[in-house]
C-alpha cells in the first residue's frame, strides 16, 4: 500500500514567484503518483502522474514535478505563479482500484 | 465535449427522502467511481464500478447503493437520506480499474439534507 503526506495545509505565494507544493511518499515497491487540482466549486483535474522514467514530469498549466526517491518525495512546482493557480491541490497514490486524497493543500496566489 | 456530466447540480432534501444522483460519461471508460468530499476529510471512496454489470464497496458505502447497467451510467442512490449524507459527490471515471489510470472527475453535485 502507499501513503502520501501533504505536510502544509496552506501555502501563500505572490503572483510571478516560484510555487512548490510538497508531497512525501511512503510506499512498498515501486511508486505511483498522481497530482490533481481542484478549483473552487469545480470537480477534481488531473495535473499529472510519476508511473515509471524520467524523474521529471511534466504536466498541465505549466505544472511540473520531480520525482525523488532518496527524500521519498513529489513536490509540485510551478516557476511563476498566476492568481489562477489559487485552487486545493491533492497529492494521491492510488492503491488497487481507488485514488486515495487526503485534505489537499490550499494555495493562494495574491496578485 | 467528451467527459462527464453529474445531475442535478445541487439539491436540498428532507432526511428520510430517497435520492438518485445522476453519473453519465461518455469516454467508453470502463471504471467508474463515486466519491464524497467534506471539509477537511478529502475525498472519500463511496462505491466503484470496474466494468458494466459489476460494482464495489469503497471506504464509507453505507446508506448508498448504485447499479451500473450499461457502461456509461452510474447512478448513485440514497434509500433514505440522513443529515450525515450532505456532502459533494464526485462522479468519476478511468479507462481501466488498476492504480495507474487517470481517473476524470465530473462537476459534483452538492447535497444537503436537512
Amino acid at each position: 500500500a502507499q501513503s502520501v503526506a501533504q505536510p502544509e495545509d496552506q501555502v501563500n505565494v505572490a503572483e510571478g514567484n516560484p510555487l512548490t507544493v510538497k508531497c512525501t511518499y511512503s510506499v512498498s515497491g515501486n511508486p505511483y503518483l498522481f497530482w490533481y487540482v481542484q478549483y473552487p466549486n469545480r470537480g477534481l483535474q488531473f495535473l499529472l502522474k510519476y508511473i515509471t522514467g524520467d524523474n521529471l514530469v511534466k504536466g498541465s498549466y505549466g505544472f511540473e514535478a520531480e520525482f525523488n526517491k532518496s527524500q521519498t518525495s513529489f513536490h509540485l512546482k510551478k516557476p511563476s505563479a498566476l492568481v489562477s493557480d489559487s485552487a486545493l491541490y491533492f497529492c494521491a497514490p492510488p492503491n488497487d482500484y481507488k485514488l486515495s486524497f487526503g485534505a489537499g493543500t490550499t494555495v493562494t496566489v495574491r496578485a | 465535449i467528451a467527459g462527464i456530466t453529474q445531475a442535478p447540480t445541487s439539491q436540498i432534501l428532507a432526511a428520510g427522502r430517497r435520492m438518485t444522483l445522476r453519473c453519465t460519461q461518455d469516454m467508453r471508460h470502463n471504471a467508474m467511481y463515486w466519491y464524497r468530499q467534506d471539509l477537511g476529510l478529502g475525498l472519500r471512496l463511496i462505491h466503484y464500478s470496474n466494468t458494466a454489470g459489476t460494482t464495489g464497496k469503497g471506504e464509507v458505502p453505507d446508506g448508498y447503493s448504485v447499479s451500473r447497467a450499461n457502461t456509461d451510467d452510474f447512478p448513485l442512490t440514497l434509500a433514505s437520506a440522513v443529515p450525515s449524507q450532505t456532502s459533494v459527490y464526485f462522479c468519476a471515471s478511468s479507462p481501466a480499474r488498476g492504480g495507474t489510470d487517470t481517473q476524470y472527475f465530473g462537476p459534483g453535485t452538492r447535497l444537503t439534507v436537512l
